[in-house]
């Protein structure tokens, strides 16, 4: 069956602009995450969405960095007024459920280079 | 909170060699590990997971690991490395603060050696 699938898969942006990077998670799978992927740090968390609750933001970095999730499905991570140090990859994933032992599956991520 | 270290950043193996990687975690509640890998170029995909049953874990690929609370320890072994194990791995810990995060550790990168 389909996968994660994000967009773009990779993104070049100026200093200052505003990007926004898509997730299609599994279908049916009402747990969602983001993360970010830089060189030699590992994954960081964002943001994590499960169904309709609230989601957990407390890994986003700034106020620059925002996400939704529409109709528990499709997800969107928005970053205002690029700066250098967003240059990483962004990785979503998505789980069955809400419970720590789900396995979660990757998006194949968005590569961003902020110039 | 609960957190993640991988001893090694870097460990390079010959093939057919033991493969170690460290992975100690911290947490005041009993936690759920698990071990992703992630090959060149490829998306992160699950290597195994510890979910309170069976203390030794096995998983894909010939890969095994030990949960050792005492230790709070949790590390990845494989008896014998091939060359398609090169890759980069992850140890992650989840718990429950009123929902489940992962956090994850830095990653340590698997060289293999002809």
């Amino acid at each position: 069956g389909a996968g994660v699938s994000q967009s773009p898969s990779n993104k070049v942006t100026e200093k200052g602009k505003d990007v926004e990077l898509r997730c299609d998670p599994i279908s049916g799978h009402t747990a969602l995450y983001w993360y970010r992927q830089s060189l030699g740090q590992g994954l960081e968390f964002l943001i994590y969405f499960q169904g309709n609750s609230a989601p957990d933001k407390s890994g986003l970095p700034s106020d620059r960095f925002s996400a939704e999730r529409t109709g528990g499905s499709v997800s969107t991570l928005t970053i205002q007024r690029t700066q250098q140090e967003d240059s990483a990859v962004y990785l979503c994933a998505s789980s069955p459920g809400q419970y720590g032992q789900e396995t979660q599956y990757f998006g194949p991520g968005t590569r961003l280079l902020v110039l | 909170a609960q957190s993640v270290t991988q001893l090694g950043s870097h460990v390079s193996v010959s093939e057919g060699a033991l493969v170690l990687l460290r992975c100690n975690y911290s947490s005041s509640v009993p936690p759920y590990l698990f071990w992703y890998v992630q090959y060149p170029n490829q998306g992160l995909q699950l290597l195994l997971k510890y979910t309170s049953a069976a203390t030794l874990v096995k998983g894909i690929n010939g890969f095994e690991a030990e949960f050792k609370k005492s230790e709070t320890s949790f590390h990845l072994t494989k008896p014998s490395a091939h060359m398609s194990d090169a890759a980069e791995y992850f140890c992650a810990v989840s718990v429950n603060t009123g929902g489940f995060k992962t956090i994850f550790g830095a990653g340590t990168r698997l060289f293999v050696k002809a």
